[in-house]
């Protein structure tokens, strides 16, 4: 089993539309957990960290689930430059673990 | 945010030849730098832990003389694909972990090609 998995679409999406991302991890003991974005042949870019109380950023949504072991991310009204790969990260004292990420296209 | 620079962001080799790849912290120093590898549509895989002044921590399956990684200041490390093959041919990239932080911050990338 992955230590992290996404569903990796492709989701394609109008703009304005809202999109959420799920992402379960394997390892309980993880601490912290992040979604990141990464732009075609570019290097992942934070987006936001996942706090257990949920937290928000704009139009961007975070959930961390630790009883089921489960991330989300809520994108609210897409916009064309939310296009992206989104990934899943959980981070111990040191190593970061990527998700194999989701594909998100926004539509005009 | 902190600053990581990657050079050179491509890079297209030969078979059998030897790859420099350097990372720097441009704007911190950093004791800790990660390498990663990206095979296209897969995810980041961390390859080895770079600790300045001593030795590098590989994940499992990584071959440690094959991927020779150098971290001699605080600013700055190095991996060198040794005896280059086509099955190298990836995306590798570089990321410094700020001092007291849980943040990664991340090079640009380097695409090998090797032909």
């Amino acid at each position: 089993r992955k230590e992290v998995e996404q569903d990796p679409g492709p989701f394609n999406v109008p703009e304005g539309a809202t999109v959420a991302f799920n992402c379960t991890y394997s390892n309980s003991a993880s601490q912290s957990f992040f979604w990141y974005r990464q732009d075609c042949r570019k290097e992942p870019k934070l987006l936001m960290s996942v706090y257990s109380s949920g937290n928000e950023d704009g139009r961007f949504t975070a959930q961390l689930n630790r009883a089921s072991q489960y991330i989300s991310l809520l994108i609210r009204d897409s916009k064309l430059s939310d296009s992206a790969t989104y990934l899943c990260v959980h981070g111990g004292a040191q190593k970061l673990v990527f998700g194999q990420g989701t594909r998100l296209t926004i539509n005009p | 945010g902190a600053v990581v620079s990657q050079h050179p962001s491509r890079v297209i080799c030969k078979s059998g030849t030897s790859v420099k790849i350097e990372c720097r912290s441009l704007d911190f120093q950093a004791t800790t730098m990660f390498w990663y590898r990206q095979f296209p549509k897969q995810s980041l895989m961390l390859m080895a832990t770079s600790n300045e002044g001593s030795k590098a921590t590989y994940e499992q399956g990584v071959e440690k003389d094959k991927f020779l990684i150098n971290h001699a200041s605080l600013t700055l490390s190095t991996l060198t694909v040794t005896s280059a093959h086509p099955e190298d041919s990836s995306f590798y990239i570089c990321s410094a972990r700020v001092p007291s932080h849980n943040e990664q911050f991340f090079g640009p990338g380097t695409r090998l090609t090797v032909l």
